[in-house]
C-alpha cells in the first residue's frame, strides 16, 4: 500500500537553530500537507502544498513539494522553545495518509 | 471557536462495555473522517463519512467498530465489547468538500483507556 516515510524520527536542536525534516513517498501524490501537533491536542494544519515545484512559506516555516510529486521536506527557521512539538507530512488522494511524524525539541 | 469539537476529551471504560466517541465537525463541513493514534506513533485513518453515509471504511477493524453521521448531531464512533488494545486517542476532522484539494481540519481527540 501507500507508504511515507518521514525522517528524522528526531531532532534535539538549540534555539535559534535552523531545521528540516522530509518525507517521501513511493507513489506520486498531488496534494501534499505538513501539520504539528501538540501534547494532548489535535493536529493542526502549517502548509498545503498543490503544486509540483512548489516553494510556500508560512513564517518562519518553508516547505517545498518535490518536483516528483514524491517528496516534501519542511524547513524551520531560527527554532523557538514553542516550536517543540511533533511534525507531520501527509499526502490527500481521496483520503489521507500521515507520516510517522518527526519529534522535535528545542532547548532554550 | 467553530472548530472541530470532539467529546469526551477522556474516557474510561472497562473491557468488555461499549465506548462511544461524539464529533461535531467544523460549521458548514460536511466530511468527517476519524483516525486513531497509538503512542509515539502517527495517525491511522479509520473511515470517511459524508452525512448519512459511510465513503470510506478501509481503515476499520471489521467487528466492533462502526461510524455514523446522521443528517441531525454528531458523527459517532462506537467501539462495542472494548478490550485493551483499543487504548488509544482517536481523532475525529472535517473538510469543506472531499478528494485532493481540501486539507481536513482536526478536533483534539478523545483518550480512550481500557481497565
Amino acid at each position: 500500500g501507500q507508504q511515507l516515510n518521514q525522517s528524522p524520527q528526531s531532532m534535539f536542536i538549540q534555539e535559534g537553530e535552523d531545521v528540516s525534516m522530509n518525507c517521501t513517498s513511493s507513489s506520486i501524490f498531488n496534494t501534499w500537507l505538513w501539520y504539528k501537533q501538540d501534547p494532548g491536542e489535535g493536529p493542526v494544519l502549517l502548509i498545503a502544498l498543490y503544486k509540483a515545484g512548489e516553494l510556500t512559506s508560512n513564517g518562519r516555516l518553508t516547505a517545498q513539494f518535490g518536483i516528483t510529486r514524491k517528496d516534501s521536506f519542511l524547513n524551520i527557521s531560527a527554532s523557538i522553545p514553542s516550536d517543540v512539538g511533533i511534525y507531520f507530512c501527509a499526502v490527500l488522494n481521496n483520503d489521507m495518509r500521515f507520516g510517522a511524524g518527526t519529534r522535535l525539541t528545542v532547548k532554550p | 471557536n467553530a472548530g472541530v469539537m470532539q467529546n469526551p476529551r477522556h474516557l474510561v471504560r472497562r473491557r468488555g462495555q461499549e465506548a462511544r466517541l461524539r464529533c461535531s465537525p467544523m460549521k458548514g463541513h460536511s466530511h468527517v473522517y476519524w483516525y486513531r493514534q497509538l503512542p509515539e506513533e502517527g495517525l491511522k485513518f479509520m473511515v470517511y463519512l459524508q452525512k448519512e453515509n459511510i465513503i470510506d471504511e478501509s481503515g476499520m477493524p471489521k467487528e466492533r467498530f462502526s461510524a455514523e453521521f446522521p443528517k441531525e448531531g454528531p458523527s459517532i464512533l462506537r467501539i462495542q465489547q472494548v478490550v485493551r488494545g483499543d487504548s488509544a486517542a482517536y481523532f475525529c476532522a472535517s473538510s469543506l468538500g472531499q478528494g485532493a484539494i481540501e486539507p481536513q481540519h482536526f478536533g483534539d481527540g478523545t483518550r480512550l483507556s481500557i481497565l
